[in-house]
């Protein structure tokens, strides 16, 4: 089965900071990565999708890159509110697969 | 606007079966996929499966193939996750949400950009 291996599993930066995520999947799974983004206690929220194409209402802040097997979240000036758990995940066909996630925060 | 409500907290025994409800409004129920996705206390997000309310077609997660059911009844908006067996390591809370489009739309969808609230299934004897 496809994997899809979030590095790293936890990060500590200052605000104002420039913090990227990456997203390996083992298998071409070409544009079709979106990033989500879970605060603690709260439902995930849609970050990224189609690897780089930012969902309405998102912080211009975030930005999503790569194709095929590799892919990055970077969050241009980390702030206070972008503490959370960030998940990518492999979209269409099936099964839909998600990363292990990447907890963010303050240091 | 688009909302996903799910039906209310759960305790089961090892060995019983669970079924949560997701009814959606705001959008054409049948033009859209809808997923289940799982959280365990603690861990992160685990994919179950997908619903197409428009022809009843279904996937699962090889991890859940055999255990888990898949409906929907587009009378009332609402697609339903069974799972039966329950053990344990299925205490997590249950996320339904919408998926992309099921049928050819004349906009860009996208995957789950709408969740249900989540429902509580713990599994305990």
């Amino acid at each position: 089965d496809l994997q899809m291996t979030q590095s790293p599993s936890s990060l500590s930066a200052s605000v104002g900071d420039k913090v990227t995520i990456t997203c390996r999947a083992s298998q071409d799974i070409s544009h079709n990565l979106a990033w989500f983004q879970q605060r603690p206690g709260e439902v995930p929220s849609l970050l990224i999708y189609g690897a780089s194409t930012l969902q309405s209402g998102v912080p211009s802040r975030f930005s999503g890159g790569g194709f095929g097997t590799d892919f990055t979240l970077t969050i241009s000036r980390l702030q206070s509110e972008d503490v959370a758990t960030y998940y990518c995940l492999k979209f269409d066909g099936a099964p839909w697969t998600f990363g292990q996630g990447t907890k963010v925060e303050i240091k | 606007q688009v909302h996903l409500v799910q039906s209310g907290a759960e305790v089961k025994k090892p060995g019983a079966s669970v079924k949560v409800s997701c009814k959606s409004s705001g959008y054409t129920f049948t033009n859209y996929y809808v997923h289940w996705v799982r959280q365990a206390p603690g861990q992160g997000l685990e994919w179950m499966g997908w619903i197409n309310p428009h022809d009843n077609g279904a996937a699962s997660a090889h991890t859940f193939q055999g255990r888990v059911t898949l409906t929907r009844d587009t009378s009332i908006d609402t697609a339903y996750m069974e799972l039966n067996r329950l053990t344990a390591d299925d205490t997590a809370v249950y996320f339904c949400a919408r998926g992309r489009a099921a049928v050819s739309l004349p906009i860009a969808t996208v995957p789950l950009g709408d969740w249900g609230q989540g429902t509580l299934v713990t599994v305990s004897s």
